[in-house]
């Protein structure tokens, strides 16, 4: 949607396993932010990367991660599991103005 | 603080114009956005003003923004059934492609 693209739409898992998300912004665009949305917290800020290279980062614990390849397709890790993990997670390609993808609803169970 | 405040809840009638406020923190704020989601989806990039205009408009949408008071506001004309979603507000700080966002308005739309 509007030159993003997430995968998968949806996904189911269990506590303590690990999750990968994908990000693909549409080509030319070099940098994706990451932000996930949950009911309690609303939208929070993930983390930022750029040609390969995290250039920003959101307040959330280790066991979050990611990165980017040479293509621009970004990835998110999410290690260990944990039931408040369960969200939406939302990609978008920063270049101004910012576009979102569809997102990856995650659920823990 | 790092809040940006919208009200939660807007009720308005079919036809009738929808105003959704939002107050940003940063005044050095080089963007400012409003998203639209439906049930179950995504973000919907609506409008975005920089922060040197004080308004603009696109077809139906009007955004104003009041710089010295850090407010924005999105004004939606003729509002139809489908306009009922939940609507962001957002700032985009001068820290790359960070975005800030409110907690989100829902407007209700009744025929």
């Amino acid at each position: 949607k509007a030159g993003v693209t997430q995968t998968p739409r949806y996904l189911i898992k269990t506590r303590g396993q690990q999750v990968t998300l994908s990000c693909s912004p549409i080509s030319g665009h070099r940098s994706v932010s990451w932000y996930q949305q949950t009911p309690g917290q609303g939208l929070q800020f993930l983390f930022e990367y750029f040609s390969e290279t995290q250039r920003n980062k959101g307040n959330f614990p280790g066991r979050f991660s990611g990165r980017q390849f040479s293509n621009s397709r970004s990835e998110m890790n999410v290690s260990t599991l944990e039931l408040g993990d369960s969200a939406l997670y939302l990609c978008a390609r920063s270049r101004q103005p910012q576009h979102f993808g569809d997102g990856t609803r995650l659920s823990i169970l | 603080g790092e809040d940006v405040e919208q009200s939660l809840f807007l009720s308005v009638r079919e036809g009738d114009s929808s105003v959704i406020n939002c107050t940003y923190t940063d005044s050095s704020s080089t963007y400012l956005y409003w998203y639209k989601q439906e049930p179950g989806a995504g973000l919907q990039l609506l409008t975005y003003i920089f922060s040197n205009m004080d308004m603009k408009q696109d077809q139906r949408l009007t955004v104003l923004l009041n710089k010295k008071d850090k407010h924005l506001s999105l004004r939606i004309a003729d509002t139809q059934t489908g306009d009922s979603a939940i609507y962001f507000c957002a700032e985009r700080r001068n820290q790359g492609g960070k975005l800030i966002f409110g907690q989100g308005t829902e407007l209700s739309v009744k025929p």
